[in-house]
């Protein structure tokens, strides 16, 4: 089946830069995705790589490496609202439409 | 300009009883997914549609049923509801006109006692 890990983890301060990585086991996915979720909200979307290589949106930015079967999400600048749980996610893989998320990784900032 | 919308909000259930939660999304999209997550885990894939008339199962379908009656409705069931059945639960919604965004609903919290 298919896998998607995160670290469960990752705590930095204001202004900092963070990277949280995401190691897959799939194939023939269409993109890998990135998602925010709020304690007690919905996740909402971030980013998302179709081909190999940065995606930049603002502050956060996304990598793919199909070859590697890796990605990450960097986020910059943090600021104390972006403490959330962070998911990747792939659709497509394994010749199904299934949307399968990471395990996640709850963000901590300190000030 | 509603997006995905999720009903019940929130419910208590008895062991053994049934219910649907019912998911709607006014985007026109073909592909339609529902997902629980429970306390400090990551959201797993119960079922999911391609399409009107179309259902498949996640990666966690035991206890659970779907129906994809018309394009914009995707229907949960919990024909007789367990403790373990405690979630909540996320429905989502994407096609090939949104891009690779994947809308969500605000979640259904249930309890099974």
């Amino acid at each position: 089946g298919q896998s998607l890990e995160q670290p469960s983890e990752v705590t930095a301060v204001e202004g900092a830069i963070v990277q949280i990585n995401c190691t897959y086991q799939t194939s023939g996915f269409y993109g890998l995705s990135w998602y925010q979720q709020h304690d007690g909200g919905a996740p909402t979307f971030l980013s998302y790589n179709a081909l190999d290589g940065l995606e930049e949106t603002g502050r956060f930015s996304s990598f793919l490496s199909r070859s590697d079967s890796y990605g990450y999400l960097l986020l910059q600048e943090l600021q104390m609202k972006d403490s959330a749980s962070y998911f990747c996610a792939v659709r497509g893989g394994d010749n199904t439409d299934k949307l399968i998320f990471g395990t996640g990784t709850r963000l901590q900032v300190f000030p | 300009n509603a997006g995905v919308t999720q009903t019940p909000k929130f419910r208590v259930l008895k062991t053994g009883q049934s219910m649907t939660l019912l998911c709607a999304q006014d985007m026109n999209h073909e592909y339609m997914y529902w997902y629980r997550q429970d306390p400090g885990m990551g959201l797993r894939l119960i079922h999911y549609s391609v399409g009107e008339g179309t259902t498949a199962k996640g990666e966690v379908p035991d206890g659970y049923n779907v129906s994809r009656l018309k394009k914009q409705n995707f229907l949960l069931g919990l024909e007789s509801a367990a403790p373990s059945q405690t979630s909540v639960y996320f429905c989502a919604s994407t096609g090939t006109l949104s891009g690779n965004t994947i809308y969500f609903g605000e979640g259904s919290w249930l309890t099974v006692v």
